[in-house]
């Protein structure tokens, strides 16, 4: 298994501009989770997904971030319009159903706003 | 609020040594604890779990030890070797509801040869 993709690797935007991350988890992981990590925060939880439907976004910082998991097998996080504390790392995770399996995160994005 | 606390923020150990981490929490109703390894860019990796019916789990070099009646936890890294410098992160979850994954802030250990 390839395990969890994210892409981009790197990203760097100007103020204002939209990003849009993008995750594919690995196949047959029925959850899906969005992190950001910064070293003020740690890791922080934005929003999980269960069978492609929403189910706790209550760590969506603000309106400026949206998800979608229009299949099974891939997700977005979008920022519009990005702003410079929008820079971090965000980690998309998956999971199988049933206790006692960790997640499997993916490489991760960095994103920079200036 | 913060539902994982980890100490200490940063450790530095010889080559050989133990280095011992350490987290808490209070809700009694998480039952699964994991602990993930990050090493500088790359995303964290599940690296050994427990449940709460066991006071100790062991793979290789790391143990973990659990105290369910004082809601803790420890990572103990048998004869630390450098190549085990990486940040280090606890995490609590509740199974039976929902599935996220309460992180603690994490623990840089620094292995000096």
């Amino acid at each position: 298994d390839a395990g969890v993709i994210q892409s981009p690797r790197h990203e760097v935007t100007e103020m204002g501009q939209e990003v849009t991350l993008r995750c594919k988890p690995i196949s047959g992981h029925d959850y899906l989770f969005w992190y950001r990590q910064t070293m003020m925060r740690g890791l922080e939880l934005l929003i999980y997904f269960n069978n492609n439907v929403p189910i706790d976004d209550s760590g969506m910082p603000e309106d400026r971030f949206s998800a979608k998991m229009p299949n099974a097998s891939f997700s977005t996080l979008k920022i519009q319009p990005s702003e410079p504390r929008d820079s971090a790392v965000y980690f998309c995770a998956s999971r199988r159903t049933g206790g006692g399996y960790g997640y499997t995160f993916g490489s991760g994005t960095r994103l920079t706003v200036v | 609020q913060q539902q994982v606390k980890q100490s200490p923020q940063s450790l530095i150990v010889q080559k050989g040594g133990i280095p011992i981490i350490n987290c808490a929490y209070e809700n009694t109703a998480f039952d699964y604890f994991p602990w993930y390894q990050q090493f500088p860019g790359k995303g964290p990796a599940l690296l050994i779990a427990i449940r709460p019916d066991v006071s100790e789990k062991k793979e290789g070099r790391f143990t973990i030890s659990f105290n369910k009646s004082a809601k803790q936890f420890s990572l103990h890294i048998m004869d630390s070797q450098p190549g085990d410098s990486a940040t280090y992160f606890c995490a609590a979850s509740m199974s039976n509801t929902g599935n996220q994954f309460y992180f603690g802030t994490g623990t840089s250990l620094t292995v000096i040869p």
